[in-house]
């Protein structure tokens, strides 16, 4: 498949270990974040999202972090499955203005 | 599910040739974009709308023209591509309520421009 990012900073866990994927976001404004996962191939996916009036948020298997003191957001997957290998994009908007989408992470997961 | 389709996988084109990428969903979505996603530069925005016969310009929308005749349908028209052009292209939608609240994407179309 085509490859989303030559030079994407990279995390490898092994299977069934707990993944975290950072992103530090840019405008402190910002009151909308999500995170959408992208296999090989694949368009992005949507996979959970935020307000900046919370500071957790959880889904199956995943949990969402902000911490606006430091303007950062985490994605944590737990027990990761090798099918959770993909591309990981943090996205952000400010009063309904347009994304702004970071540029990935590349997360592994080894047997 | 939402579904987003977008009429091809792969596309090659030579320079200075009209290229069309069309899109269609099928949840009767509002709002609907065209993307373009290059190594180290993440998704950037081309255009969207928000209705029918509406359209809005992204970041990077020179050189690109939309058309969104029909809800469902939302074309991205190369008017005379060029090599910088080469480029994976996504096409994503959303309802109407919360314009930029969880984009569905379609799989993407790689253009190859020679």
């Amino acid at each position: 498949g085509e490859s989303v990012g030559l030079h994407l900073p990279t995390l490898s866990v092994q299977e069934g270990d707990n993944s975290i994927i950072n992103c530090a976001y840019s405008n402190s404004a910002s009151d909308y974040f999500i995170w959408y996962k992208q296999e090989s191939g694949k368009g992005p996916q949507f996979i959970i999202d935020i307000r900046s009036n919370m500071d957790k948020r959880q889904g199956q298997r995943v949990t969402v972090l902000l911490n606006k003191t430091v303007k950062h957001l985490s994605l944590q997957i737990a027990a990761t499955q090798p099918g959770d290998s993909a591309v990981y994009f943090c996205a952000e908007t400010y009063n309904t203005d347009k994304l702004i989408f970071g540029t990935g992470t590349r997360l592994q997961v080894f047997p | 599910d939402v579904k987003v389709t977008q009429s091809s996988r792969y596309l090659v084109k030579r320079t200075g040739e009209k290229v069309f990428l069309e899109c269609v969903q099928d949840m009767d979505h509002e709002n609907m974009f065209w993307y373009r996603q290059d190594p180290g530069l993440g998704l950037r925005l081309i255009y969207f709308s928000y209705d029918v016969k509406m359209k809005e310009k992204g970041d990077i929308p020179e050189g690109y023209s939309v058309s969104r005749e029909k809800k469902e349908r939302f074309s991205l028209i190369l008017e005379s591509a060029s090599t910088n052009q080469t480029s994976m292209y996504l096409c994503a939608s959303s309802r109407g309520q919360g314009l930029w609240e969880k984009l569905f994407f379609g799989s993407g179309t790689q253009l190859s421009v020679l």
